[in-house]
């Protein structure tokens, strides 16, 4: 069975510009999630879809995160514009659906900003 | 609100010995408890996990945990630690929301 792909593995970009991370999901899973991870932190869920709604977005930047999950498989979290705080690696994990605790991560992308 | 304190940041540790890595918690709701494993350059994997029953939980490679309601701890133990084991293990603590919250990570480095 294939796990949750990311891309890109890793991005440089200066402060200001856009930035635009994609994850699919282990086949099937309707839950998706995505995480920021900082730096000698743990992971904070930035938003949680459920097939392609929104179920969870109160941690979710709004005025410069975006995300989307248009056609409840894979997704694109977007960042414009990037700040230098916004360095970190953003997870994509997902789940069979809402009722399972099991979450399922993939690799990651690492994000600079500079 | 919930929250979850990983007190050592860095755990060193001779290969052979025995290890606890440090999970204490908070929660006004009922808890259910993760420990997940993040290797090198790889993404978070579940260790081992308590919803419900036996507070002693155990994992295929050896490790184990207690949930200890009175303390509001989940301590993670393994007798003998291997080179292997060398990774960041992460605490988490989920409400009956299944939203996670991590702890900051203990990263644990074995010696030879």
């Amino acid at each position: 069975e294939a796990g949750v792909a990311q891309s890109p593995r890793y991005k440089i970009i200066e402060k200001r510009q856009s930035v635009a991370f994609w994850c699919n999901p282990i086949s099937g899973h309707a839950t998706l999630y995505w995480y920021q991870q900082i730096l000698g932190q743990g992971p904070k869920l930035l938003i949680q879809f459920q097939n392609n709604g929104v179920v969870d977005d109160s941690q979710l930047p709004k005025d410069r995160f975006s995300a989307e999950r248009l056609k409840g498989v894979d997704s694109t979290l977007k960042i414009q514009p990037a700040k230098l705080e916004d360095s970190a690696v953003y997870l994509c994990a997902s789940s069979l659906n809402r009722a399972s605790y099991e979450q399922y991560f993939g690799p990651g992308t690492r994000l600079t900003v500079t | 609100a919930q929250s979850v304190t990983q007190l050592d940041s860095q755990v060193p540790v001779f290969e052979e010995a025995p290890v606890e890595l440090r999970c204490n918690y908070s929660s006004s709701v009922s808890v259910y408890l993760f420990w997940y494993v993040q290797y090198p350059n790889q993404g978070l994997q579940l260790l081992l996990k308590y919803l419900s029953g036996s507070t002693l939980v155990e994992s295929i490679n050896g490790f184990e945990a207690e949930f200890n309601k009175s303390q509001t701890s989940f301590h993670l133990r393994k007798p003998s630690v291997h080179i292997s084991d060398t990774a960041e293990y992460f605490c988490a603590v989920s409400d009956g929301a299944k939203k996670l919250t991590f702890g900051t990570g203990t990263r644990l480095t074995i010696i030879p």
